[in-house]
């Protein structure tokens, strides 16, 4: 079975601050995919950031990072110089070949002016 | 350029009624996913299509949950004899193909059923 563990519950930050969210995961998957999604408050799930199992090169995206370490099964996304805009609930996510998203439980980010 | 619509947005049901959630995909989308997120949790995910065929229905809570896409476009959920546990948001997503886990899902809105 797949799981996937968030285990910060909400981060506060004041802005241009960076935010490292982290996440392990579970699976029995030798091909699997992760995923980086926002949900702000107006509730629709916004794609953030992809990766598959077999490339663990990171990569930056404008402001946002990534770190996929496959020996600790950890996929953790920062934010950096974050601003207002930022705040929102954040969920990590795993697929199999099919494409069955499993979500963690989110991490809420607060970025205060 | 629409992406993928959910209606109603918000549904209140009296406990015991039938309600039936609607997802309009991308067009051209073969995959469309229903999830259920309950308050201050994340999505689980509930059934799958790829076109008109249910391929995974395996989330499905009990048999009061129903989908169905008969033509392979427009997906409905139905909640028969709705219970207070069903309250939650009901998330629609679509992906362009099917059978690929890296092809991103663009999710609707989402409908807010409350059951009272």
């Amino acid at each position: 079975a797949q799981k996937v563990t968030q285990a910060q519950t909400e981060i506060s930050v004041v802005e241009k601050e960076d935010v490292t969210l982290d996440c392990v995961y579970e699976t029995r998957d030798t091909t699997y995919y992760l995923f980086w999604y926002k949900q702000p408050p107006s509730g629709e799930l916004v794609f953030l950031i992809r990766r598959n199992s077999f490339d663990e090169q990171n990569e930056i995206s404008g402001r946002y990072s990534w770190n996929f370490q496959k020996s600790t099964s950890s996929f953790n996304f920062t934010i950096t110089a974050s601003q207002v805009v930022d705040s929102a609930v954040y969920f990590c996510a795993l697929t199999d070949s099919w494409g069955k998203l499993q979500f963690g439980a989110g991490t809420q980010v607060v970025v205060t002016p | 350029g629409a992406g993928v619509s959910q209606s109603p947005r918000y549904k209140v049901a009296k406990r015991g009624q039938d309600v039936a959630l609607r997802c309009d995909p991308i067009s051209g989308h073969v995959s469309l996913f229903w999830y259920q997120q309950a308050l201050g949790q994340g999505p689980e995910f509930l059934t799958y299509f790829q076109n008109e065929a249910q391929l995974d229905k395996s989330g499905l809570p009990s048999d009061r949950f129903f989908a169905e896409r008969p033509e392979g476009s427009v997906s409905t959920l139905k909640i028969q004899r709705t219970q207070q546990e069903d309250s939650a948001v009901y998330l629609c997503a679509s992906s362009l193909v099917g059978g690929q886990g890296q092809r991103r899902q663009y999710f609707g809105p989402g409908t807010r059923l409350t059951v009272t």
